[in-house]
């Protein structure tokens, strides 16, 4: 079993839809949880981050840790195609060290 | 947020040849940084740690001396890819952590003939 479990997709909503995406992971010891997104070609770009379990919201975007579960969320409210992209999530258990990342999930959104 | 910049962004280079590619934290300090590479359609692996004024922790299976870093001061880190084939041929991406978060870098795309 891999440490950080992403369905890669692809995903394929229209414009204005609801996304949810999601990662599961299998080491207890993880507490900093982190979503990135990455567009072809380009370094990945830090969306979300959260410390421990919670909610957390950024204008469209909204993060979730359920620690219990070991499960990690990320809405994205009125999508728009400038959405689209690979939506990486990344997890670490000390601060400051190299994060282990799922496999990305790749989302198109369509006008 | 905190950038990171690196350069070149691509590189096309021979067989044999060496590359070096830089890693930069332009408004911070980062005694930390991290080497990735990223192949098509993949996600991204871990390749090593650079600890400002000490040696690098690779991963395993990536070779030390194919992959020399060196992180010299505060703000630079480098990656120099010795004696290059085809099949170092990737997404080369740093990331510099600054207290429990990472930014990376927008990445260097190395092609060897």
């Amino acid at each position: 079993q891999k440490e950080v479990e992403q369905d890669p997709g692809p995903l394929s909503v229209p414009e204005g839809a609801i996304v949810s995406l999601n990662c599961t992971y299998s080491n207890s010891a993880f507490q900093y949880f982190m979503w990135y997104r990455q567009y072809s070609r380009k370094g990945p770009e830090l969306l979300m981050y959260t410390y421990s379990s919670g909610n957390k919201e950024d204008g469209r975007f909204t993060a979730q840790v359920d620690k219990s579960s070991k499960y990690i969320s990320l809405f994205i409210r009125d999508s728009q195609p400038s959405d689209s992209a690979t939506y990486l999530c990344a997890m670490t258990n000390q601060a400051g060290t190299a994060l282990i990342f799922g496999k990305g999930t790749t989302l198109s959104v369509s006008s | 947020g905190a950038v990171v910049s690196q350069h070149p962004s691509r590189v096309i280079c021979k067989s044999g040849t060496s590359v070096k590619i830089e890693c930069r934290s332009l408004d911070f300090q980062a005694t930390t940084m991290f080497w990735y590479r990223q192949f098509p359609k993949q996600s991204l692996m871990l390749m090593a740690t650079s600890n400002e004024g000490s040696k690098a922790t690779y991963e395993q299976g990536v070779e030390k001396d194919k992959f020399l870093i060196n992180h010299a001061s505060l703000t630079l880190s480098t990656l120099t890819v010795t004696s290059a084939h085809p099949e170092d041929s990737s997404f080369y991406i740093c990331s510099a952590s600054i207290t429990d978060t990472q930014y990376f870098g927008p990445g260097t795309r190395l092609t060897v003939l």
